[in-house]
């Protein structure tokens, strides 16, 4: 099956820091999404971004679907953006993407004030 | 509009016994798929459930199952409970196949 690398595996900020996290996949994909899971165990859906560049506030990720990677990029930190950050694909088939998502291992991020 | 709701939040059973997890979906979406987290790792796909047919299965043992209603809402079975069955299983919706996932909060499954 396809691999999720995610990097780094374990991040501390101060707040008002930037920082990339990266995802490395193994193969063409037709569906990419950026989660991130607080504390308390939700997991939100940050971005569905499969190619291209999307920004939400503090926010962005771009995908180069060709060099098969992702980035997604967090600015000014702020202590309630810890958690953990899994970015998730589907291998494209060569159809539809029917949302089977493969998870990687995560970015552990930690935000001190 | 509500989330995605799962039900129980948290469940604790004992070896060998069954297990129905819920879930009802956001309005209007019509695809329902169930994950397994387990402590440290990220969530692995299971099942899913688009229009009241299963569309896609992970690799789980038979002792899985899943259904949906005509109400787009779901119900994650589990037999014959095992130690390692332990874990996270979350619920997420969408509007089709391969759009944006919604995960509910979750059901806590301890076996013991």
């Amino acid at each position: 099956g396809i691999q999720v690398e995610q990097s780094p595996p374990d991040l501390i900020l101060q707040e008002g820091a930037n920082s990339t996290l990266r995802c490395n996949f193994s193969d063409s994909v037709n569906n990419l999404q950026w989660f991130h899971q607080n504390p308390w165990g939700q997991l939100i859906n940050l971005f569905y971004i499969p190619s291209g560049t999307k920004q939400n506030g503090r926010l962005s990720a771009t995908t180069v679907a060709t060099e098969r990677y992702s980035l997604l990029y967090i600015s000014s930190s702020q202590t309630t953006d810890s958690g953990v950050y899994f970015c998730a694909v589907e291998k494209d088939a060569g159809g539809t993407s029917y949302g089977k998502l493969t998870f990687g291992q995560g970015t552990i991020l930690t935000v001190h004030p | 509009d509500a989330g995605v709701t799962q039900s129980p939040t948290h469940l604790i059973k004992t070896r060998g016994q069954q297990v129905t997890l819920r879930c009802s979906p956001i309005s209007g979406h019509k695809s329902v798929s169930w994950y397994q987290q387990v402590l440290g790792q990220g969530p692995q796909f299971i099942f899913q459930y688009y229009e009241k047919e299963e569309r896609g299965r992970g690799n789980f043992p038979d002792r899985f199952s899943a259904r949906q209603f005509p109400n787009y809402s779901s119900e994650l079975n589990v037999n014959a409970l095992l130690l390692g069955d332990s874990a996270l299983y979350l619920c997420a919706s969408s509007l089709e196949w391969g759009s944006p996932l919604h995960f509910g909060n979750g059901t806590r499954l301890t076996v013991t």
